[in-house]
């Protein structure tokens, strides 16, 4: 089974402060996903990457960027994280099955910006 | 923008089929319709696709309307884990398309 590693289930950060949400996953999927999941709004997407170094930007890339060296890690970063940043962060893989794209999800980042 | 529609919530007995509907009048000849699943505390989990022709795997029946304009998701008998909030999502699937659009989805609850 492939496999969506998200480095840290829960995390608390100050205002202001850098914050990096890694993922890794094993199965040498091309395109990635950051999206974001909050009560009410479902999932919106952030950023996604279809090789490495490519990046595209989702529904609401602002206030985040996205990295990609090498074709198994995509991480997401909030330069300055703000409170509106607070929330569920949810990285994807896909793999095309069957004539479409199908994702498989990390368990999730909680991010607490206070 | 989803641009699907689905209930917000709904509820099944234990070991009875569920019928979980989703319409998509605006979809196009080369839109997929997906379903995905989320758990409590956990990612989405992908469920089933198609595109034209009624489909079945080992977790679900996905019966697709003539005209494509809706489609339901069948669990043939629910369980307490099938509990969970279910997606409908449409996406192009030529290439150089990626995304994913989530909407609210549906809300199962499972009565034992």
């Amino acid at each position: 089974d492939v496999k969506v590693t998200q480095s840290s289930r829960y995390l608390v950060k100050r205002t202001g402060e850098k914050v990096f949400l890694e993922c890794v996953q094993d199965m040498d999927h091309e395109n990635m996903f950051w999206y974001r999941q909050d009560p009410g709004l479902g999932l919106r997407l952030i950023y996604f990457s279809y090789d490495v170094k490519m990046k595209e930007k989702g529904d609401i890339p602002e206030g985040y960027s996205v990295s990609r060296e090498k074709k198994e890690r995509f991480s997401l970063i909030l330069e300055s994280a703000s409170t509106n940043q607070t929330s569920m962060y949810l990285c994807a893989s896909s793999f095309r099955h069957a004539g479409a794209n199908v994702l498989t999800f990390g368990a999730g980042s909680r991010l607490t910006v206070l | 923008d989803a641009k699907t529609t689905q209930p917000n919530s709904m509820e099944s007995n234990e070991e009875e089929p569920v019928h979980l509907p989703c319409n998509h009048s605006t979809i196009s000849g080369t839109d997929y319709i997906h379903w995905y699943r989320q758990l409590p505390s956990q990612g989405p989990e992908y469920v089933i696709h198609g595109l034209t022709s009624n489909v079945n795997n080992r977790m679900a029946s996905l019966a697709i309307a003539e005209d494509r304009k809706s489609s339901t998701l069948i669990l043939h008998r629910a369980t307490l884990r099938d509990a969970a909030v279910y997606y409908c999502i449409r996406l192009y699937s030529g290439a150089g398309s990626y995304q994913l659009t989530f909407g609210k989805g549906t809300k199962l609850s499972v009565i034992p």
